[in-house]
Formats: structure tokens, sequence, C-alpha cells
């Protein structure tokens, strides 16, 4: 197992709510980023931390949107939530973005 | 979008028998990665094979790389029923966008015992 944590586990949301996920970094890593998995599909990057600010962000709209804290935890958060939302999403950290991710083990999002 | 398509997209085997799955991608790479995926949870990182290099090998693990081609291929040699999983390609494009992995859509490998 990683380091990686992600709460929570399962969350379940309707349409047009708004969501915030949570991810801790394994010690010593300082970038954190987001991927979006849809069933049967591989991840898609939606954005990458790096010491508290964004390094790269996909194809995702502006109502995906994230933080860094200090501690190198990040948030993504996701507003007026859509059905096509329902998804794993993944967090990874690694030291510096040139390095080798390591992912925790998601929050499956259901949008009903 | 994904960068590329993995072939097979199912692969059933006997325990003991080699799998081997094949990734492409579409546009120049820095290196190309490969991660195992067990019922829908976190990824776990296998291998990594730069652009300058041809194959690597990790344990059970051979993985290939022909950038002319734009393809890559993973060799599991003495398949266990353990190593039923997802495995994925990503690739890692480099320049200003080090780290921000482009995933193929994953092969789902079953062995059975």
């Amino acid at each position: 197992e990683t380091g990686v944590t992600q709460s929570p586990t399962h969350l379940i949301k309707t349409r047009g709510q708004q969501v915030t996920l949570r991810c801790s970094s394994q010690s010593g890593h300082n970038t954190v980023s987001w991927y979006q998995q849809a069933l049967g599909q591989g991840p898609q990057f939606i954005f990458q931390y790096y010491r508290e600010e964004e390094n790269g962000r996909g194809n995702f709209p502006p109502r995906f949107s994230g933080l860094q804290f200090p501690n190198y935890s990040s948030e993504l958060n996701v507003n007026a939530l859509e059905l096509d939302d329902s998804a794993l999403y993944l967090c990874a950290s690694s030291r510096g973005g040139r390095n080798i991710q390591y992912f925790g083990a998601g929050t499956r999002l259901s949008v009903l | 979008s994904q960068q590329g398509e993995e072939d097979p997209q199912a692969l059933s085997i006997q325990e003991g028998e080699n799998a081997t799955m094949n990734c492409s991608y579409k546009t120049s790479i820095n290196n190309l990665q490969w991660y195992r995926q067990n019922s829908g949870r976190g990824l776990v990182h296998l291998i990594l094979i730069r652009s300058n290099e041809r194959e690597k090998h990790s344990g059970r693990l051979r993985v290939t790389l022909d950038t002319s081609k734009k393809s890559s291929s993973l060799l599991i040699t003495a398949s266990r029923a353990a190593d039923t999983a997802s495995y994925f390609c990503a690739t890692d494009a480099g320049g200003t966008s080090y780290g921000k992995l482009t995933f193929g859509q994953g092969t789902i490998l079953t062995v059975h015992p």
C-alpha cells in the first residue's frame, strides 16, 4: 500500500450539488495530481498541484477546482454536479512532478 | 481524451502461462509507465521505461518500447491467480506536460488457477 489516503471512500450526491474530495499525500511528496476514472475507462488527468500552485490542467471545465495546503494535502472541488461526473476520483502524489506517482485507493462518487 | 489503445481489451489465461498486453500511443513521449489496478481501486506502479530505452525487466515483468511505431508491450511470465487485475499503460510527454499522465483504456487480465 502507498501512503496516499483519500476520503471519503464513497459518496452519493444529487445533480446540481457541490462536493469536496480530500487527499493526504505520502510523506515527503510535494506534488499531487488528480484523475477521473469513468467505469470501464482509463484515468483522465484533471490537474496537478506543486507547492500549493496549480501546475497543469487537463480538459476539464472550471467547475472542477482544487487546492493544495502547506502540508501538501489537497482537495478537489466539483460544483454543479452532473450525472457524467459519476466516477472514481484518484489522487496521486510524487516527489516533484517528474517522478513515479503513488496513487490512493480513490473516492467513488455517484451523482443521482 | 485517451492517448491510445490497449490490446487486447480482455485476456483470459491459465496459471503458469505468459500474458502479453500491447499499448499504442499517438504523440511523442518522455517515458511510458505500466500500472495495475485491482477491482476498480487505486493504481499500483509496475515499471517505467524511458523513450531512449528499448527493453526493461522487473521480476516477472518485461516491457518493450518501440518509439518508431509508438507502441509498447508488457509481458508477465508464469502468471499467477494474484495477477488478475486491469493493466494500464500511461505516457508522460515531458516538457511542460511532465508528470501529467495520459492513460490507455486498459487490459483486463484474468488468470485461472
